[in-house]
């Protein structure tokens, strides 16, 4: 089992549209939690990031951890075009941090 | 303006050279991490250092070299010993363990 899963296939959603993202882990030492939003040839950026169970909202955007089912999420309420990008989600314990493989999002108008 | 660059943002390289990737933070973190970027691979960690000078090699390490001789600069050396270079190299920083982790843009390495 990979320490960290993300379903890496493309999402196309409707502009306005609620977009929902998922990550699932095996490491149950990781405590840290954070998504990240890639644009094309872009580095990283980071969005949102926790450290506990339950939600997190900023914005448009919401981040949900579940430490007991090893699973988090991300939603993006409202999409526009400008959300098309690439999502990755990433986890972090004492040295270790560590990569979901990336969602590809396409936000249509 | 605090952050991390990364330069130079293009670089080719021919077969059997070394070249060294730049990476320097302004953010006063003790962690700095290099990445490689292949298309439906996800990040891979090649190294990662949590103090100046002491470093540790992550998942993908061959092939590469760093150094962590200043707390803002974390260079990266791809070797010729390095079978497939070519690829989107990114550089963050973080605070420390347990901490959320900032990007520079990357270098996009081609080797010709």
């Amino acid at each position: 089992q990979k320490e960290v899963e993300q379903d890496p296939g493309p999402l196309s959603v409707p502009e306005g549209a609620i977009v929902s993202l998922n990550c699932t882990y095996s490491n149950s030492a990781f405590q840290y939690f954070m998504w990240y939003r890639q644009y094309s040839r872009k580095g990283p950026e980071l969005l949102m990031y926790t450290y506990s169970s339950g939600n997190k909202e900023d914005g448009r955007f919401t981040a949900q951890v579940d430490k007991s089912s090893k699973y988090i999420s991300l939603f993006i309420r409202d999409s526009q075009p400008s959300d098309s990008a690439t999502y990755l989600c990433a986890m972090s314990a004492i040295n270790r941090l560590a990569f979901g493989k990336g969602n590809q999002v396409v936000v249509i108008p | 303006d605090g952050g991390i660059t990364q330069s130079p943002k293009y670089l080719f390289r021919k077969e059997g050279q070394n070249v060294t990737l730049s990476c320097e933070q302004n953010l006063n973190h003790d962690a700095m991490y290099w990445y490689r970027q292949d298309p439906g691979q996800g990040l891979r960690l090649i190294y990662y250092s949590q103090i100046v000078n002491d470093f540790q090699k992550g998942d993908i390490a061959e092939g590469y070299s760093v150094s962590r001789e200043k707390k803002e600069s974390f260079p990266l050396t791809v070797t010729s010993a390095q079978k497939n270079p070519t690829a989107f190299y990114l550089c963050a920083s973080s605070r420390g363990a347990n901490t959320e982790a900032f990007f520079g843009q990357g270098t996009r390495l081609t080797v010709v």
